[in-house]
This record gives C-alpha cells, sequence and structure tokens, in this order.
C-alpha cells in the first residue's frame, strides 16, 4: 500500500488524558499536513510541515497540540490533557511540492473519541 | 479572508437523476486554486480534481464535469446520470496560490451530503 497511513484509525481516551496520534506520508512526498474534522463540517487545518520544519501553525492548534516530524518522513501529532471538545477525526495528507501529480492525498484518519 | 460555502447541507436524487452540487468561494487573492474531494462512507477523502484562477475552461471527467465561473465566484460540480455508488459527502476546497510549491493548505466547506436512491 503506498497511501497515506494513519495509527490508530480509533482511540478512546478519558479527559485529561495524553494522545499521540502518528501519521506516514506517501514516500517522497515533502509536505505534510494535519486536519481536524468534526461531525457534519469540512476538515479544517492545523498545521503543516516542508520536510522536518513545522512552517505553519492554525490558532485552532492550542498550546495543549504539538506535531513533530523528526526525520522528514512520519509525523505525530500529541494532545496533552485531553478534552471533550477535542473529540473529532484527524486527518493526515501529505503531497509533493514539484512534479507531475503534486495533489494533496489523505489518510483514513484517526477517530479520536474523549469521554 | 477566504471562505467557500456549499450553501446544499443534503441532496437526495433517485438514480440515472443529474444532480449539480454548488459551491461558491471567497477570496482576495488574484492567484488560487479550488478542489472537489469525495468522502465516502468509509470516511477517506478522495481527490477528484484541482483547478487555478487562471484556467475557466469547464472540466469533464466520465460522468463528472465541473464548471468554474470567476465571475460569480462559484465552481460548481455536476453527476450525470448518477449511480448509487456516487452517495457520498463532496467537498469543495480553496487554496491560495502563489506561493512556493503552487499552493498550500485547504480551506474546505461543510460539505454536501449526496444520497442516490436506487
Amino acid at each position: 500500500d503506498t497511501g497515506v497511513s494513519q495509527d490508530p484509525r480509533h482511540k478512546i481516551t478519558k479527559r485529561g488524558q495524553n494522545v499521540t496520534f502518528r501519521c506516514d506520508p506517501i514516500s517522497e512526498h515533502n509536505r505534510l499536513y494535519w486536519y481536524r474534522q468534526t461531525l457534519g463540517q469540512g476538515p479544517e487545518f492545523l498545521t503543516y510541515f516542508q520536510n522536518e520544519a513545522q512552517l505553519e501553525k492554525s490558532r485552532l492548534l492550542s498550546d495543549r497540540f504539538s506535531a513533530e516530524r523528526p526525520k522528514g518522513s512520519f509525523s505525530t501529532l500529541e494532545i496533552q490533557r485531553t478534552e471533550q471538545g477535542d473529540s473529532a477525526m484527524y486527518l493526515c495528507a501529505s503531497r509533493a511540492v514539484s512534479g507531475r501529480d503534486n495533489e494533496q492525498y489523505f489518510g483514513p484518519g484517526t477517530r479520536l473519541t474523549v469521554t | 479572508a477566504q471562505k467557500v460555502t456549499q450553501a446544499q447541507t443534503e441532496i437526495s436524487v433517485v438514480e440515472k437523476e443529474d444532480v449539480t452540487l454548488d459551491c461558491v468561494y471567497e477570496t482576495r487573492d488574484t492567484t488560487y486554486y479550488l478542489f472537489w474531494y469525495k468522502q465516502p462512507p468509509s470516511g477517506e477523502l478522495v481527490f477528484l480534481i484541482r483547478r487555478n484562477s487562471f484556467d475557466e475552461q469547464n472540466e469533464i471527467s466520465g460522468r463528472y464535469s465541473w464548471n468554474f465561473q470567476k465571475s460569480t465566484s462559484s465552481f460548481n460540480f455536476t453527476i450525470t446520470a448518477s449511480q448509487v455508488v456516487d452517495s457520498a459527502v463532496y467537498f469543495c476546497a480553496l487554496s491560495e496560490g502563489g506561493v512556493s510549491g503552487g499552493y498550500n493548505k485547504l480551506i474546505f466547506g461543510a460539505g454536501t451530503r449526496l444520497a442516490v436512491h436506487p
């Protein structure tokens, strides 16, 4: 499978706990994006990386959220002290900046439920 | 500010009907990109099309066609002879252009849920 993969697919956690999600982009895609999608809404941009550099963060990304892409390949998104409002689908996407096919391809998402 | 409006929350049609999904966008950029994505019940967003602001030519791909009109800031999507497999949520999205790498983060509309009944 050469698509974007995300792990875990589902996560149920209690309020106040920390959670970490992983995204593996398509090989050699240098841009990686995180989005959040709540029920009945479109995805909302959170942050993106070009290689290992985090170049933009949305105001939606509070201090409890942190993302990394240490070697320019996979990325992690951590949420500390989760709140019920964090319940959502977290989507990862990747794209190549150059070349013929530079579309943003999405992974299957991680559905987070905070109880 | 950039914004995408999909006024149709849900559309229900019978198989073989034609259906048009509306998308209206707002941007101050002169260079921008417009997209349509499909989200089937499985949940994964599937890319359908990307157009840039300098190319107003309509596009047809099989049963799918897109109508881009800068004068009305619209990028509508038509499915001809709809099929049950077309049932999904469809998202229109916008991205600023003129940045390194062509385009960047996507601003999505709220989506239109299409139900095609046999």
